[in-house]
């Protein structure tokens, strides 16, 4: 079946820019994680959500970023007036959500450059 | 604060030797550990995982070990495939209180040369 999948595949945008990243879990998963990773750098829990309870925001850098979940579908991850530091490789990852011992499957990930 | 440690960037390993890639971890609260693998341009796949209830794991090539009391744990990949060359990456959770959230180190590049 599909795997996770991520648009756009690079972004690139100006300094102050805002912008939209998107995330389409595996059918059925009802946990969805959203991390980053910096160049050089390890992945960088963001943002968790599972199923109708409140997310888990507590990764989140700054109020610039915020996510939302259709469901127990799509998500988007919002970064609003864009800055340098926020260059990256963002991950999105799903997981069944039924357990505590479960494998998270990745997305390949959205390159955002800030120029 | 890093949690999750890998202190090696890079390991170069003959085809059919052994690869073994460390990590350390600084959180005793961590119970469930998993080491991913990540090719370029795509995400990280899962590989293998580990409760803490256990000090080892294996399946098939790979094997996961545990030392609680040094906090620290590896992998091994036995023979070692030119395949096998990507981007590890260790994993831990603390379910109890941080329900999925994973803590990922830097990653080791492996390369397996012929």
């Amino acid at each position: 079946g599909a795997g996770v999948s991520q648009s756009p595949s690079n972004k690139v945008t100006e300094k102050g820019k805002d912008v939209e990243l998107r995330c389409d879990p595996i059918s059925g998963h009802t946990a969805l994680y959203w991390y980053r990773q910096r160049l050089g750098q390890g992945l960088e829990f963001l943002i968790y959500f599972q199923g109708n309870s409140a997310p888990d925001k507590s990764g989140l850098p700054s109020d610039r970023f915020s996510a939302e979940r259709t469901g127990e579908s799509v998500s988007t991850l919002t970064i609003q007036r864009t800055q340098q530091e926020d260059s990256a490789v963002y991950l999105c990852a799903s997981s069944l959500g039924q357990g505590l011992q479960e494998t998270q499957y990745f997305g390949p990930g959205t390159r955002l450059l800030v120029l | 604060d890093q949690q999750v440690k890998q202190n090696s960037p890079s390991l170069s390993v003959q085809e059919g030797r052994i690869s073994i890639l460390n990590c350390d971890y600084t959180n005793s609260m961590f119970d469930y550990f998993l080491w991913y693998k990540k090719y370029p341009a795509e995400g990280p796949t899962f590989l293998i995982s580990i409760s803490s209830i256990k000090d080892k794991n294996e399946d098939g090539r790979f094997t996961v070990f545990l030392n609680k009391s040094a906090k620290h744990l590896s992998l091994h990949i036995v023979p070692s495939q030119p395949g096998d060359s990507a981007v590890y990456f260790c994993a831990a959770s603390d379910r109890r209180s941080t329900l999925g959230r994973l803590y990922f180190g830097r990653g080791t590049q492996l390369t397996v040369w012929p």
